[in-house]
Formats: structure tokens, C-alpha cells, sequence
């Protein structure tokens, strides 16, 4: 149990365009869904919390009105690149954790964007 | 900040052979967590150790922490070539939101 998945897996747009990842929970509900950014060789560096119904924590120096996120459902949140450009290529992970393990994250696959 | 740290970046080790990675971190936490990532896939879980224990074992995987020290590590015994990885310690604190370290590249030649 206790599955993630994400998708797109690999998604190539164009500079100006808007991308929307999905992050949905399988097999459970997900109280609390995170997004994170990885560069090659480095961190995950989280950029929002989010909860079903509210809108979404953003971490400092996060753009919201650039990284749109939507958690519509328990088992449902959204990250929407807006007006992306080549700096904003990167591999995006999502994360999810149940009300009884709050400590305990599910990280989905992972979506790789590539903006030319 | 309590993001870990850890040490080293980078691993090459043979199959059968130990990997010890360490991680330090800077402030008080409530527990710690080691995650694996396989080279361009999400993060697996591998064990949360609180900050009230000292050692914990999954399979092959020893994990210590010494809050004394700010530090933990995770030792693989008699590592396969499918250990290949990278794996990075994150430590929880007031909030329950993990901050990771920039992890350690394991790579096991068989």
C-alpha cells in the first residue's frame, strides 16, 4: 500500500507555455501533499505544503503565482508551471502522508520538465 | 537550519563489501529518516529512527543516530550492485516536514 504516482513522468514544453503535473495517492487518502524541486546532484528543495480544501503553504522564495498548486480531493494535487522558461527545467517530486503518519512520506515518481 | 549533511558525496565500494554513510545535522529534532532514490525516480522510504532511539535494523540496513553528536548513520552490509543509489538523510523537527540533505552517491561495482 501506500502508493504515488505522478504524471507525467517526462513532459518537454515550450518557454511561455503552462505545464500541469498530476500527484494522486492510489491507495489512500492523503491528508497532506508536498512538492519538491531536485536539480542534478542536489537536494530535494520543498516549495509548497499543501491540504485537501485549503490553499497551498508556499515556502520562502517560492513564486505562488508561478507554481500553481491544487489539492481538489484527498487523493488529488495539482502543480501547474505557469508561463514556464529553461530555468524552471527541472525534476519535480511529489509526496504524500496519511493523518496516522504524519512523519512518514510516499513520494511519487517524480516528473521530469524540460523547457526549451 | 536542520537540513543534514552528509558524508561522503560519493561512494564506490565492490559487492559484499559495508557502505557507511553519516549524517550531521545542526539542530534538535524530533526524528530522522533515510530515503534511496534510484538515478531519475522518485524517493523510497528506508527507516525513521526517533530521536529517543539509538539504533534501528531493516534487513541489511543498521541505521544509528546519536543526538549528542547531531549525527546518524546508515550502514549497508554485504552491498549488491542493485544498491546503486543515492541516499539522503532528512530530519524532522518542531515540524513534522523533513528537510534532506544533499545525499550520498553510493555506486557498487559488482
Amino acid at each position: 500500500g501506500a502508493v504515488v504516482s505522478q504524471h507525467p513522468s517526462r513532459v518537454i514544453c515550450k518557454s511561455g507555455t503552462s505545464v500541469k503535473i498530476e500527484c494522486r495517492s492510489l491507495d489512500f487518502q492523503a491528508t497532506t501533499m508536498f512538492w519538491y524541486r531536485q536539480f542534478p546532484k542536489q537536494s530535494l528543495m520543498l516549495m509548497a505544503t499543501s491540504n485537501e480544501g485549503s490553499k497551498a503553504t508556499y515556502e520562502q522564495g517560492v513564486e505562488k503565482d508561478k507554481f500553481l498548486i491544487n489539492h481538489a480531493s484527498l487523493t488529488l494535487s495539482t502543480l501547474t508551471v505557469t508561463s514556464a522558461h529553461p530555468e524552471d527545467s527541472s525534476f519535480y517530486i511529489c509526496s504524500a502522508s496519511r493523518d496516522n503518519s504524519i512523519y512518514e512520506q510516499y513520494f511519487g515518481p517524480g516528473t521530469r520538465l524540460t523547457v526549451t | 537550519s536542520q537540513q543534514g549533511e552528509e558524508d561522503p558525496q560519493a561512494l564506490s565500494i565492490q559487492e559484499g563489501e559495508n557502505a557507511t554513510m553519516n549524517c550531521s545535522y545542526k539542530t534538535s529534532i524530533n526524528n530522522l529518516q533515510w530515503y534511496r532514490q534510484n538515478s531519475g525516480r522518485g524517493l523510497v522510504h528506508l527507516i525513521l529512527i526517533r530521536s529517543n532511539e539509538r539504533e534501528k535494523h531493516s534487513g541489511r540496513l543498521r541505521v544509528t543516530l546519536d543526538t549528542s553528536k547531531k549525527s546518524s548513520s546508515l550502514l549497508i552490509t554485504a552491498s549488491r550492485a542493485a544498491d546503486t543509489a543515492s541516499y539522503f538523510c532528512a530530519t524532522s523537527g518542531g515540524s513534522y516536514i523533513p528537510t534532506f540533505g544533499r545525499g550520498t552517491s553510493l555506486i557498487v561495482h559488482p
